[in-house]
């Protein structure tokens, strides 16, 4: 079936611009993430999701971030004027409730880059 | 502060033999581990995970060995296979389901 997709796969935004990311779980997946991963670095945590509730959004680096899942299914990550250090890539990742691992499964992710 | 660690960058390792990738992790309350493997210019996939009431966990072969008391876990590929090369990270969450932490990832390399 069809994996975790995120668009767009690459983003190039000047400094100051607003920016929203997309993700599309695998159906059905009730639990959707948020990761950020720097160059060289892990995916590091920024917010989950379980169906349409935001459950911990305490990775959330400042309030320029916000993520939202109105339906449960789709989620939009935003970043709101937009500074160079908000480059990295953005994962998005999602497990079902069927029992453990749990394990999330990710997405390509969507490279950001703030010029 | 990085509560899961991944000390080697990179690992070399000859096709047949054993590669070895360690983990460390500083919160005692993290209750499940997991391993992924990422390739270039894709998402991480899962490989394989055991929770803290275990200490061995294997899927053909990959092993992971939980070592609770030292706070360290490792994963075992026998024999490796040149299609194993890729990028581990090591990844632990304080409840099944929930956010993970993530190591700096090892680079292993499998030689012909």
């Amino acid at each position: 079936g069809a994996g975790v997709s995120q668009s767009p796969r690459y983003k190039v935004t000047k400094r100051g611009q607003d920016v929203a990311l997309r993700c599309d779980p695998i159906s059905g997946h009730v639990s959707l993430y948020w990761y950020r991963q720097a160059l060289g670095q892990g995916p590091e945590f920024l917010t989950y999701f379980n169906y349409e509730a935001q459950q911990d959004k305490s990775g959330l680096p400042n309030d320029r971030f916000s993520a939202e899942r109105p339906e449960g299914s789709i989620s939009t990550l935003t970043i709101q004027r937009t500074e160079q250090r908000d480059s990295a890539m953005y994962r998005c990742a999602s497990s079902s409730d069927s029992g453990p691992p749990y394990e999330q499964y990710f997405g390509p992710g969507t490279r950001l880059t703030v010029t | 502060d990085q509560q899961v660690k991944q000390n080697s960058p990179s690992l070399s390792v000859q096709e047949g033999r054993i590669s070895i990738l360690n983990c460390d992790y500083t919160n005692s309350m993290f209750d499940y581990f997991l391993w992924y493997k990422k390739y270039p210019a894709e998402g991480p996939t899962f490989l394989i995970s055991i929770s803290s009431i275990k200490d061995k966990n294997e899927d053909g072969r990959f092993t992971v060995f939980l070592n609770k008391s030292a706070k360290h876990l490792s994963l075992h590929i026998v024999p490796s296979q040149p299609g194993d090369s890729a990028v581990y990270f090591c990844a632990a969450s304080l409840e099944s389901g929930y956010a993970l932490n993530f190591g700096k990832g090892t680079s292993l390399l499998v030689t012909p």
